[in-house]
């Protein structure tokens, strides 16, 4: 019972514009959630998070988005950089820190 | 040098095997933790320490087991490995955060494991 959920295995974008990578989530009881990237042969590496009392975070080029009625976020990476291709994991965890992982999407920039 | 290392970092095995992946780090985390990711699923929670005497089965734990030597040390152990145990293995670690229900969790590299 998977309940984080990417959608979308991959996208692709073009240097310079908008990535939007998304995510869904089942348990009303998360209240936090969380973005990690993934290099091939690397371990995650944190990138940004948002808490349930937000709607958006923002870091850099990166801003994350929180839709709770609609129990969603989102990633926008703008611009989009060649370097930013990588493995996207969305994650979310409640009161006890047991974070669960979507699958992933993979994004790949072309210059 | 990295904060946190898992070895080793390939591993092949048969079936029945006995196999112990260990993990250390050096950031001065209380918490620990280890994940299997398998394609299409991400990254699921097999065991967690939030200190040395402290260890939680996570969402998939049998046919694991771990220990907490230390707090800079967290080896995960397959009894009798089996072939759907093939998998890339992953310790994390984190310290607690005033305020926030999740802290941010810092992740090794991966151990590459198949059983045959």
């Amino acid at each position: 019972d998977q309940q984080v959920k990417q959608n979308s295995p991959s996208l692709s974008v073009q240097e310079g514009r908008i990535s939007i990578l998304n995510c869904d989530y089942t348990n009303s009881m998360f209240d936090y959630f969380l973005w990690y990237k993934k290099y091939p042969a690397e371990g995650p590496t944190f990138l940004i998070s948002i808490s349930s009392i937000k709607d958006k975070n923002e870091d850099g080029r990166f801003t994350v988005f929180l839709n709770k009625s609609a129990k969603h976020l989102s990633l926008h990476i703008v611009p989009s950089q060649p370097g930013d291709s990588a493995v996207y994991f969305c994650a979310a965890s409640g009161y006890n820190n047991d974070m669960r992982f979507g699958a992933g999407t993979r994004l790949t920039v072309k210059p | 040098d990295a904060d946190v290392t898992q070895t080793p970092r390939n591993r092949i095995t048969k079936t029945g095997k006995r196999i112990m992946l260990e993990c250390s780090q050096t950031k001065g985390h209380d918490r620990m933790y280890w994940y299997r990711q398998d394609p299409g699923l991400g990254l699921r929670l097999i065991y967690y320490s939030f200190d040395v005497k402290d260890i939680n089965k996570g969402e998939i734990s049998d046919g694991y087991s771990v220990s907490r030597q230390a707090q800079a040390k967290f080896s995960l152990s397959l009894e009798s490995a089996i072939p759907n145990q093939t998998a890339l293995y992953f310790c994390a670690t984190s310290a607690w955060a005033s305020g926030q229900s999740t802290d941010t969790q810092y992740f090794g590299p991966g151990t590459r494991l198949t059983v045959l």
